[in-house]
This record gives C-alpha cells, structure tokens and sequence, in this order.
C-alpha cells in the first residue's frame, strides 16, 4: 500500500506570512497532483507534476516535485484569507491508481 | 461547461437501510471515480469505472458497489448501512489526468 504523509496537519497563519506545505513518501509516483478543498465543496486541482525535479509556479504558489518522484512541496508565498482550505497531494502510479494524503488544514487571517 | 454533477447534495439514512447515489460526469468524460471523505480517514478511493467498466477497485467491503452506464453516468450503492458509513462521498470525472470532483453526498448514517 502506497501512503503519503502531509505536513504539518494544521497551520494557521497571518495574512501576508510565507509558508511550504510537504508530501512525503517512501513510494514513487508516475505524477503527483495537488488539490484545494474548501467546505462543503469537492477538490479542486491545483497542478499536475510528473517529472523529478519539476517546478511549476501558479501565481504565488510554487510546486516542486522531488528528484526522486517520491515527495512533493508546496510554497505559498504572501498568503491571503482566500486561501483557506484543505490542501491535498495525491500521487498517481502507471497502473491508474491514486492515493490521496491526510491533507493540510489551512487557515489565513486578516 | 456544467461541471460533475452529484445527487443529492446531502442524506439521512438508518443503520441497515442501503443508499444509492449518482453522478454525472461531465460531458465527454468517459472515467468516474468514487472516493469517501472522512475526519479520521482522509480522503480513500473506492472505485473507478470507464466506459461502463470497473478499471479499479480500492479496499472497501462488497456493502459498495457501483455502476456506470453507457451514458458515461455513475451510481455507487451501499447496503446494510453503518455508523461508520457517515461520510461525504465525492465523485470525480477523469480526462487526460485532470480529474474533476463533484460538490459531494453528505450521507450520514443513524
């Protein structure tokens, strides 16, 4: 069984603060997406990375995928309220399948 | 573009009754996934059918089932409920990677 570990669990934040968000694994991953949960909504999808070492920036989120292919980070820079919420990495295998980590609750105040 | 559509947004059922609920992909879209999100559990994949068949199968008991019809729509059924079956059950349609979730069912379970 394929498990990823997020960190940390909770993180609560003042608006304008940096953080980074992991997802760690002792499996490797064809792909790991990363998703935004808000309540009461399913996931969004943030962005898709499949090659060891890839960066992608979105806006004032930066994803990085480990050399490795076995864990992912998650950068977020001058956070805002609006980005409350659930984040979520999910690593994806050639056969199809996907595990989902434990996600990270983050809250951003004014 | 209408989006994954899930029905009903939220149910209430009694232990040992079995609920079904349905998913509308969106157009085009020929995989549908099934997921159960709980506090203590996370976010745990249940099956994935494409093109009215199941692709793969997470680690749930034989209670759940699915089923996807030629129109690309899904139903997942669960019988003999538990207390333990209180979750939000999410749908996701799936094309090139990019899987798309549905609000959810809020099923709980008393």
């Amino acid at each position: 069984t394929q498990l990823l570990e997020q960190s940390p669990q909770f993180l609560s934040i003042q608006e304008g603060e940096n953080l980074t968000v992991y997802c760690n694994s002792s499996s490797v991953f064809s792909s790991l997406q990363w998703y935004r949960q808000e309540p009461g909504e399913g996931p969004v999808l943030l962005v898709t990375v499949v090659t060891g070492g890839e960066v992608k920036k979105l806006k004032r989120l930066t994803f990085q995928f480990g050399d490795a292919r076995k864990d992912s980070s998650l950068h977020i820079t001058a956070a805002q309220p609006g980005d409350t919420g659930l984040y979520l990495c999910a690593g994806g295998t050639n056969a199809g399948k996907s595990t989902f980590g434990d996600g990270t609750t983050l809250t951003v105040k004014p | 573009k209408a989006g994954v559509t899930q029905t009903p947004r939220y149910l209430i059922k009694t232990r040992g009754q079995q609920v079904t609920l349905s998913c509308s992909p969106i157009s085009g879209h020929r995989s549908v996934s099934w997921y159960q999100q709980t506090p203590g559990q996370g976010l745990q994949f249940l099956f994935e059918y494409f093109s009215e068949t199941q692709r793969n199968k997470g680690n749930f008991p034989g209670r759940f089932s699915g089923r996807q019809f030629s129109n690309s729509r899904s139903e997942m059924n669960v019988s003999t409920l538990e207390l333990g079956d209180s979750a939000l059950y999410l749908c996701a349609s799936s094309l090139d990677r990019v899987r798309t979730f549905g609000s959810g069912t809020r099923l709980t379970v008393v």
